[in-house]
């Protein structure tokens, strides 16, 4: 049981580049979600996804596209990279929408230069 | 939306003294409040957890409080150690928000040895 897995770890991008983020739970969550952590910002929700083939904008989704065609999968899309997604993100699951608690993956650090 | 508010943004206390993390929430249908815990360079973890239903919750050195009327919640370190150092992120979540999770902006906690 890897729990949720995200790559890469790292990456550095150019302004207009484009890029996915992975992320993949193997616990059969049916609840997925990416955030953004910025300092003194906290995390803040870009897209999740209540299901396979279900997926909602968050708090801040511009600039961002999600997927779900699987339980396990929620890639994170940056269409055309700006230096103000330089960010750390993180993927998150849980096992359903209504009081359960969420577990993140490790964390990717984007760099836009 | 919800708004999940957090004080103070850095804390600093003695070892073996007592921290204190405080937490409101704007959305009365909030049923859910987790906190996290966040070493440098890795991802939250979560350390306790709330629900509605409940005013305190113990475990070990950990205890949070959740006082519905006012709608705010705290975090309770008691006996604190240098292992306790970290950014503590709280969290709300609830039916009118769409049962997404809202974080604060996050604590930085330094126990001093």
């Amino acid at each position: 049981n890897a729990g949720v897995t995200q790559t890469p770890k790292f990456q550095v991008l150019k302004t207009g580049q484009s890029m996915t983020l992975q992320c993949a739970q193997d616990m059969n969550h049916e609840y997925m979600s990416w955030y953004r952590q910025d300092p003194g910002m906290g995390l803040r929700l870009i897209h999740y996804s209540v299901g396979a083939g279900i997926t909602d904008q968050g708090e801040v989704p511009n600039g961002y596209n999600v997927s779900r065609s699987t339980t396990e999968d929620f890639p994170l899309r940056l269409l055309s990279a700006a230096p103000s997604q330089t960010s750390v993100y993180f993927c998150a699951s849980s096992y359903g929408v209504s009081g359960n608690t969420i577990y993140f993956g490790e964390g990717s650090w984007l760099t836009v230069v | 939306g919800e708004n999940v508010e957090q004080h103070p943004s850095t804390l600093s206390v003695q070892e073996g003294d007592s921290a204190v993390i405080k937490c409101t929430y704007s959305d009365s249908a909030s049923n859910y409040f987790p906190w996290y815990k966040q070493e440098l360079g890795k991802r939250p973890q979560l350390i306790i957890d709330i629900r509605s239903n409940v005013g305190e919750k113990k475990d070990q050195r950990i205890a949070v409080t959740l006082n519905k009327t006012a709608k705010h919640f705290s975090l309770h370190i008691t006996e604190t150690q240098p292992e306790d150092s970290a950014v503590y992120f709280c969290a709300a979540r609830g039916r009118n928000t769409g049962n997404q999770f809202y974080f604060g902006t996050g604590t930085s906690l330094t126990v001093i040895p």
